[in-house]
């Protein structure tokens, strides 16, 4: 079965720290997206992933992808209250666009 | 320039009732997408085309008929709906750029109650 699982679900921060998201997946792939959704709103594109060891940073958040561990990082440096949203990953499993998506991360940030 | 609408935003309907959602890109982009969310369930694809006329079923496609006369309008239509489909629908287009980066830009989404 395929799967994308992201840890942690939940995370309540304060401001000016630094955390990291996890993304895993079950097989293969060299496309990994995320995206972060505000309470109620559409979902936002942050980072495409399309390569082993591709990194790209926007800001305060840094995003990298490891193929062969399958997994995607999702890097808060400084954590500002602006920052809190609910934060996905989506994999492209079989390089058909179809994506695969986590359950989200809510990411609260305290002042 | 909103880009891509999606309508009703809200609606209430009944079991059995059928409902269709509208979604409309101002562009002419070749890829549109059809999404529900479900807490716990990140976003799960209903149908997908790649074109005018050219529709594909996604992961949970039952109880949903899509349509695509036109390429920049992509109706999703519940013909009998159900309480499970009590959802937030997403429209999603990809750009010029999808074939190369699969990157999508979403509707500010359907929520949608069956009673």
């Amino acid at each position: 079965e395929l799967k994308v699982e992201q840890n942690p679900l939940f995370l309540s921060m304060q401001e000016g720290k630094n955390y990291t998201i996890y993304c895993n997946y079950s097989t293969t792939s060299d496309r990994l997206y995320w995206y972060r959704q505000d309470p109620g709103k559409s979902l936002e594109s942050l980072f495409v992933l399309l390569s082993n060891g591709a990194v790209k940073q926007e800001g305060r958040l840094m995003a990298s992808l490891d193929t062969k561990a399958r997994l995607s990082t999702l890097h808060i440096t400084a954590a500002v209250h602006d920052l809190s949203a609910t934060y996905f990953c989506a994999v492209d499993m079989d390089s058909n666009y179809q994506l695969i998506w986590g359950a989200g991360t809510k990411l609260i940030i305290k002042p | 320039d909103a880009g891509i609408t999606q309508s009703p935003r809200y609606k209430i309907t009944e079991t059995g009732r059928q409902v269709t959602l509208m979604c409309h890109q101002t562009w002419s982009h070749s890829y549109m997408f059809w999404y529900r969310q479900d807490l716990g369930h990140g976003l799960r694809l209903i149908y997908y085309s790649a074109a005018a006329d050219i529709t594909d079923k996604g992961e949970v496609p039952d109880g949903y008929v899509v349509s695509r006369s036109k390429t920049e309008n992509f109706p999703l239509t519940l013909e009998s709906a159900t309480r499970s489909q009590t959802s937030v629908y997403f429209c999603a287009v990809g750009d010029g750029q999808f074939l190369n980066t699969g990157e999508l830009f979403f509707g500010e989404g359907s929520r949608l109650t069956v009673l």
